[in-house]
């Protein structure tokens, strides 16, 4: 199947810095990726969806200007998590899908942690 | 609102059982249906996709069933071993270019 690859794994950082997470697709080309992030023993909460060239699309509840999308090219999308808190703590995994079978691909995820 | 469901919320059973894990959808206007499995502190690794045209879909141990009419699917697994102890995720999307609907997930223990 299709790879999506996400990097980094884990990451810590101090509250108030920001953290660069990257998606990438690996052999295929994705002009709409999703960001989703999960809390212990949670499903998938879907946070905003990449669109290539464009703005992403956040859903309600997420702060545009602390979770910064963007979708530069057709197989990356980073998600920026800006002046980070310990409340960010969590799991973000990215998600692109194969338009070509609809079959939509996850990255390994990145455990996030601010100290 | 699209919701989903996902029945039990946790399995545990000996090796070798064959089992049923459930979900369920209110909106039965679905683009298709996708069961993933997640160990902890990983990603999502697809299982089986099944298009809203399509009745089931098999790979190896596994089979996925979809009733889009009555908004359910079931994913039997059969001769469960200890490796498939996991949590499985059951999603759905009403579009093609929309994201994925999650349930809570069933997590399965799988004993020696």
């Amino acid at each position: 199947g299709a790879v999506v690859s996400q990097h980094p794994s884990r990451v810590i950082c101090k509250s108030g810095t920001s953290v660069k997470i990257e998606c990438r697709s690996l052999d295929f080309q994705a002009t709409t990726m999703f960001w989703y992030r999960q809390f212990p023993k949670q499903s998938l909460m879907l946070m905003a969806t990449s669109n290539e060239g464009s703005k992403a699309t956040y859903e309600q509840g997420v702060e545009k200007d602390k979770f910064l999308i963007n979708h530069a090219s057709l197989t990356l999308s980073t998600l920026t998590v800006t002046s980070a808190h310990p409340e960010d703590s969590s799991f973000y995994i990215c998600s692109a899908r194969d338009f070509g079978t609809a079959e939509a691909f996850f990255g390994q995820g990145t455990r996030l942690t601010v100290v | 609102k699209q919701e989903v469901t996902q029945i039990p919320a946790a399995l545990s059973v000996p090796e070798g059982e064959n089992l049923v894990l459930n979900c369920s959808f209110t909106d039965s206007a679905i683009y298709n249906l996708q069961w993933f499995r997640q160990d902890p502190g990983k990603g999502l690794t697809s299982l089986l996709l099944i298009q809203s045209s399509q009745r089931e879909q098999t790979s190896g141990r596994l089979n996925a069933s979809l009733d889009k009419s009555s908004g359910r699917s079931t994913l039997y697994i059969a001769a469960s071993q200890p490796g498939d102890s996991a949590t499985y995720l059951c999603a759905v999307i009403a579009q093609a270019g929309t994201a994925l609907i999650f349930g809570k997930g069933t997590t399965l223990s799988v004993s020696s």
